[in-house]
């Protein structure tokens, strides 16, 4: 069974830092490209960010980008999320998510196509406040 | 905010059939497929179409989904109680290098 666990979540002060963990299972984590996806209470569904299978393509949301880095370790079959100088907007739910497409070989080379996400975790909350 | 356009709301009565629309452009339902999730109160997302029009196992036939140009739908028939939740499209975007989600419609069954 596919699961994705998230942990990390809590209660910062604006302009902390915090670092979220998604531990992956029941699938080839290096065979994905991951994401994050977060959600504000009573709000919609928002994506924050993607890492390709090796880390060699990652992506950013522009309310995110240059304060939040992502990254993975396939060898503990992990996904992080580092947030910095953290802001009250930046509240929500985070979401673990894995990308439904795989990694293919075409005459020795590899590629990936994106298709979107297929699994999420249960989320972990991220509470930005004084 | 959301790069993809959806009506906030839809009903029917138990048995009809329901209509979600998803407005986008040419960098993202344009040229990538769309996918659609299903959101019941108090829990994680979960994927109902993917590739435009495939359900993943375990989802009732009642679901489909088409795309046309730079929007898609989603339509369930045979409406039931327990489809009462919100619902999002999504696809990848070409310009942004990220996946995009819908507005988000929720869905009330009368």
């Amino acid at each position: 069974e596919v699961q994705l666990v998230e942990s990390g979540g809590g209660l910062v002060q604006p302009g902390r830092s915090l670092r979220l963990s998604c531990a992956a299972s029941g699938f080839t984590f290096d065979d994905h490209a991951m994401h994050w996806v977060r959600q504000a209470p009573g709000k919609g569904l928002e994506w924050v960010s993607h890492i390709s299978w090796n880390s060699g393509s990652i992506g950013y949301a522009d309310s995110v980008k240059g304060r939040f880095t992502i990254s993975r370790d396939n060898a503990k079959n992990s996904l992080y999320l580092q947030m910095n100088s953290l802001r009250a907007e930046d509240t929500a739910l985070y979401y673990c998510a894995k990308d439904m497409g795989l990694r293919y070989f075409i005459q020795g080379q590899v590629h990936y196509d994106y298709y979107g996400v297929d699994v999420w975790g249960q989320g972990t909350t991220v509470t930005v406040s004084s | 905010q959301s790069v993809l356009t959806q009506p906030p709301s839809a009903s029917g009565t138990p048995g009809q059939r329901v209509t979600i629309s998803c407005s986008g452009s040419s960098s993202n339902i344009g040229s990538n497929t769309v996918n659609w999730y299903q959101q019941l109160p108090g829990t994680a997302p979960k994927l109902l179409i993917y590739s435009n029009n495939q359900r993943p196992s375990g989802v009732p036939d009642r679901f489909s989904g088409s795309k046309s140009g730079t929007s898609a739908s989603l339509a369930i028939s045979g409406l039931q109680s327990e489809d009462e939740a919100e619902y999002y499209c999504a696809a990848w975007d070409d310009s942004l290098n990220g996946y995009v989600f819908g507005t988000g419609t929720k869905v009330t069954v009368l």
